[in-house]
Protein backbone atom coordinates (compact mmCIF):
# COMPACT_ATOMS: atom_id res chain seq x y z
CA UNK A 1 0.00 0.00 0.00
CA UNK A 2 0.78 3.61 -0.68
CA UNK A 3 1.56 5.88 2.92
CA UNK A 4 3.40 8.55 4.71
CA UNK A 5 4.21 8.68 8.22
CA UNK A 6 5.21 11.99 10.04
CA UNK A 7 4.61 12.33 13.88
CA UNK A 8 1.31 13.47 15.05
CA UNK A 9 2.69 16.61 16.93
CA UNK A 10 5.57 18.31 18.15
CA UNK A 11 6.48 20.90 20.98
CA UNK A 12 8.96 23.47 21.10
CA UNK A 13 10.04 27.39 22.27
CA UNK A 14 10.25 30.65 20.35
CA UNK A 15 13.30 30.69 19.06
CA UNK A 16 14.32 27.02 18.60
CA UNK A 17 14.67 24.55 16.02
CA UNK A 18 12.01 21.94 15.06
CA UNK A 19 12.34 19.31 12.74
CA UNK A 20 9.54 17.59 10.87
CA UNK A 21 10.32 14.18 9.30
CA UNK A 22 8.35 12.54 6.99
CA UNK A 23 8.83 8.44 5.35
CA UNK A 24 6.75 7.45 2.25
CA UNK A 25 6.41 4.43 0.79
CA UNK A 26 4.22 5.12 -2.53
CA UNK A 27 4.13 3.01 -5.72
CA UNK A 28 5.60 6.48 -8.06
CA UNK A 29 7.71 9.42 -6.57
CA UNK A 30 8.35 11.80 -8.62
CA UNK A 31 8.71 14.84 -5.04
CA UNK A 32 7.91 16.00 -1.83
CA UNK A 33 6.05 18.94 -1.00
CA UNK A 34 5.19 20.83 2.39
CA UNK A 35 2.31 22.71 3.29
CA UNK A 36 1.64 24.40 6.27
CA UNK A 37 -2.11 24.81 7.26
CA UNK A 38 -3.26 27.34 10.25
CA UNK A 39 -6.42 26.09 11.97
CA UNK A 40 -9.17 27.10 10.15
CA UNK A 41 -7.35 27.98 7.43
CA UNK A 42 -6.27 26.15 3.97
CA UNK A 43 -3.52 24.72 3.35
CA UNK A 44 -0.28 26.92 2.10
CA UNK A 45 2.22 25.86 -0.03
CA UNK A 46 6.29 26.07 1.57
CA UNK A 47 8.39 24.22 -0.56
CA UNK A 48 9.03 21.07 -2.81
CA UNK A 49 11.94 18.88 -3.62
CA UNK A 50 12.17 16.94 -6.93
CA UNK A 51 15.72 16.17 -6.25
CA UNK A 52 17.56 15.06 -3.34
CA UNK A 53 19.34 17.94 -1.17
CA UNK A 54 18.14 20.68 0.93
CA UNK A 55 16.32 23.65 -0.67
CA UNK A 56 16.34 26.80 1.84
CA UNK A 57 13.03 29.16 1.83
CA UNK A 58 14.16 31.75 4.86
CA UNK A 59 13.26 30.56 8.06
CA UNK A 60 12.13 26.80 6.46
CA UNK A 61 14.15 24.64 4.66
CA UNK A 62 13.03 20.99 3.16
CA UNK A 63 15.51 17.84 2.87
CA UNK A 64 15.06 15.23 0.55
CA UNK A 65 16.50 12.21 0.42
CA UNK A 66 14.69 9.66 -2.26
CA UNK A 67 17.29 6.25 -1.98
CA UNK A 68 15.83 6.71 2.07
CA UNK A 69 12.11 7.80 0.77
CA UNK A 70 12.64 10.47 3.29
CA UNK A 71 12.59 14.11 3.62
CA UNK A 72 11.82 16.66 6.50
CA UNK A 73 10.95 20.20 6.94
CA UNK A 74 13.40 22.53 9.44
CA UNK A 75 11.77 25.44 11.23
CA UNK A 76 14.33 27.86 12.56
CA UNK A 77 13.76 30.59 14.88
CA UNK A 78 10.40 28.86 15.66
CA UNK A 79 7.76 32.21 15.85
CA UNK A 80 4.94 32.45 17.89
CA UNK A 81 2.83 31.86 14.64
CA UNK A 82 4.48 29.38 13.13
CA UNK A 83 1.99 26.73 15.44
CA UNK A 84 -0.24 24.66 13.02
CA UNK A 85 -0.08 21.59 10.95
CA UNK A 86 2.82 20.90 9.04
CA UNK A 87 2.17 18.13 6.15
CA UNK A 88 4.07 16.29 3.68
CA UNK A 89 2.66 15.43 0.22
CA UNK A 90 4.15 13.14 -2.24
CA UNK A 91 4.04 13.52 -6.31
CA UNK A 92 3.35 10.17 -7.40
CA UNK A 93 2.79 10.73 -10.87
CA UNK A 94 5.44 12.52 -13.92
CA UNK A 95 4.90 16.18 -13.96
CA UNK A 96 3.24 16.25 -17.46
CA UNK A 97 0.51 13.82 -16.43
CA UNK A 98 0.69 15.24 -12.54
CA UNK A 99 -2.76 15.66 -10.92
CA UNK A 100 -2.64 15.33 -7.24
CA UNK A 101 -0.53 15.05 -4.13
CA UNK A 102 -0.90 12.46 -1.46
CA UNK A 103 -0.98 14.16 1.62
CA UNK A 104 -0.13 12.56 5.35
CA UNK A 105 -1.95 13.06 8.06
CA UNK A 106 0.14 15.91 9.46
CA UNK A 107 2.53 17.24 12.04
CA UNK A 108 1.19 19.59 15.10
CA UNK A 109 3.31 22.46 15.66
CA UNK A 110 3.14 24.01 19.27
CA UNK A 111 4.92 27.16 20.08
CA UNK A 112 5.31 27.86 23.48
CA UNK A 113 6.30 31.32 24.84
CA UNK B 1 -4.38 37.73 -7.80
CA UNK B 2 -7.70 37.35 -5.49
CA UNK B 3 -7.00 33.68 -4.61
CA UNK B 4 -8.92 30.82 -5.02
CA UNK B 5 -12.82 31.34 -3.81
CA UNK B 6 -15.12 28.86 -2.20
CA UNK B 7 -18.80 29.25 -1.78
CA UNK B 8 -20.26 28.93 0.66
CA UNK B 9 -17.84 28.73 3.55
CA UNK B 10 -20.20 26.24 5.51
CA UNK B 11 -23.32 24.22 4.88
CA UNK B 12 -25.97 22.11 6.98
CA UNK B 13 -27.70 20.01 5.50
CA UNK B 14 -30.13 16.86 6.36
CA UNK B 15 -29.58 13.12 4.88
CA UNK B 16 -30.42 12.92 1.74
CA UNK B 17 -30.73 16.25 0.47
CA UNK B 18 -28.07 16.88 -2.31
CA UNK B 19 -25.30 19.95 -1.90
CA UNK B 20 -23.35 21.87 -5.02
CA UNK B 21 -20.37 23.47 -4.16
CA UNK B 22 -18.63 26.14 -5.96
CA UNK B 23 -14.81 26.76 -6.55
CA UNK B 24 -13.77 29.50 -8.25
CA UNK B 25 -9.74 29.18 -9.05
CA UNK B 26 -7.08 31.49 -9.87
CA UNK B 27 -7.76 33.68 -13.55
CA UNK B 28 -4.28 31.80 -14.85
CA UNK B 29 -4.40 28.60 -13.67
CA UNK B 30 -5.59 25.64 -15.63
CA UNK B 31 -5.77 23.19 -13.04
CA UNK B 32 -8.08 22.83 -10.84
CA UNK B 33 -8.29 20.36 -7.96
CA UNK B 34 -10.90 18.66 -4.93
CA UNK B 35 -10.08 17.48 -1.97
CA UNK B 36 -11.81 16.21 1.05
CA UNK B 37 -10.44 16.75 4.75
CA UNK B 38 -11.25 15.22 7.80
CA UNK B 39 -10.36 16.44 10.96
CA UNK B 40 -6.78 15.67 12.31
CA UNK B 41 -5.83 14.21 8.48
CA UNK B 42 -4.54 15.46 5.73
CA UNK B 43 -6.53 16.34 2.77
CA UNK B 44 -8.02 13.49 0.55
CA UNK B 45 -7.38 13.72 -3.52
CA UNK B 46 -11.31 13.09 -4.82
CA UNK B 47 -10.60 14.74 -8.55
CA UNK B 48 -8.95 17.21 -11.20
CA UNK B 49 -9.46 19.00 -14.28
CA UNK B 50 -7.17 20.38 -16.60
CA UNK B 51 -9.20 23.04 -17.95
CA UNK B 52 -12.71 21.81 -19.06
CA UNK B 53 -11.63 17.77 -18.94
CA UNK B 54 -11.96 15.82 -15.60
CA UNK B 55 -8.41 13.96 -15.65
CA UNK B 56 -8.63 11.76 -12.93
CA UNK B 57 -11.17 10.43 -10.23
CA UNK B 58 -10.37 9.29 -7.13
CA UNK B 59 -11.87 5.77 -6.43
CA UNK B 60 -12.96 7.29 -2.84
CA UNK B 61 -15.44 9.63 -5.10
CA UNK B 62 -18.75 7.52 -5.37
CA UNK B 63 -21.64 7.45 -7.79
CA UNK B 64 -22.82 10.22 -5.44
CA UNK B 65 -20.45 12.44 -5.78
CA UNK B 66 -19.86 14.70 -9.68
CA UNK B 67 -17.86 17.53 -10.28
CA UNK B 68 -17.60 19.43 -13.64
CA UNK B 69 -15.58 22.80 -14.93
CA UNK B 70 -18.17 23.31 -17.98
CA UNK B 71 -15.88 26.38 -19.45
CA UNK B 72 -12.62 25.71 -17.91
CA UNK B 73 -12.93 28.24 -15.05
CA UNK B 74 -14.92 27.69 -12.09
CA UNK B 75 -15.81 24.58 -10.66
CA UNK B 76 -18.78 22.42 -9.51
CA UNK B 77 -18.84 19.68 -6.62
CA UNK B 78 -22.21 18.05 -5.84
CA UNK B 79 -22.84 15.49 -3.51
CA UNK B 80 -26.51 13.43 -3.86
CA UNK B 81 -28.51 11.85 -1.29
CA UNK B 82 -25.80 13.28 1.55
CA UNK B 83 -24.94 10.94 4.23
CA UNK B 84 -23.28 11.83 7.48
CA UNK B 85 -20.05 10.27 6.38
CA UNK B 86 -20.39 13.13 3.68
CA UNK B 87 -19.53 15.70 6.66
CA UNK B 88 -15.76 16.50 6.02
CA UNK B 89 -13.23 20.01 4.54
CA UNK B 90 -14.31 20.41 1.13
CA UNK B 91 -10.95 22.18 -0.67
CA UNK B 92 -10.35 23.41 -4.13
CA UNK B 93 -6.84 24.14 -5.03
CA UNK B 94 -5.83 25.35 -8.48
CA UNK B 95 -2.12 25.65 -10.19
CA UNK B 96 -0.25 26.29 -13.84
CA UNK B 97 0.38 23.41 -15.81
CA UNK B 98 3.82 24.43 -16.09
CA UNK B 99 5.84 25.02 -13.31
CA UNK B 100 2.88 22.61 -11.29
CA UNK B 101 4.42 21.92 -8.21
CA UNK B 102 2.35 24.26 -5.75
CA UNK B 103 -1.53 24.27 -5.46
CA UNK B 104 -3.18 26.83 -4.15
CA UNK B 105 -5.97 26.16 -1.80
CA UNK B 106 -9.12 28.14 -1.13
CA UNK B 107 -10.79 28.45 2.25
CA UNK B 108 -13.12 25.64 1.49
CA UNK B 109 -16.49 24.37 2.34
CA UNK B 110 -17.20 22.90 5.74
CA UNK B 111 -20.34 20.39 5.34
CA UNK B 112 -22.06 18.99 8.00
CA UNK B 113 -24.66 16.52 7.22
CA UNK B 114 -26.97 16.09 9.96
Amino acid sequence: GQSLEQPSEVTAVEGAIVQINCTYQTSGFYGLSWYQQHDGGAPTFLSYNGLDGLEETGRFSSFLSRSDSYGYLLLQELQMKDSASYFCAVRDTPPDDWGKLQFGAGTQVVVTP
Amino acid sequence: DTGVSQDPRHKITKRGQNVTFRCDPISEHNRLYWYRQTLGQGPEFLTYFQNEAQLEKSRLLSDRFSAERPKGSFSTLEIQRTEQGDSAMYLCASSLVDPSVAQYFGPGTRLTVT
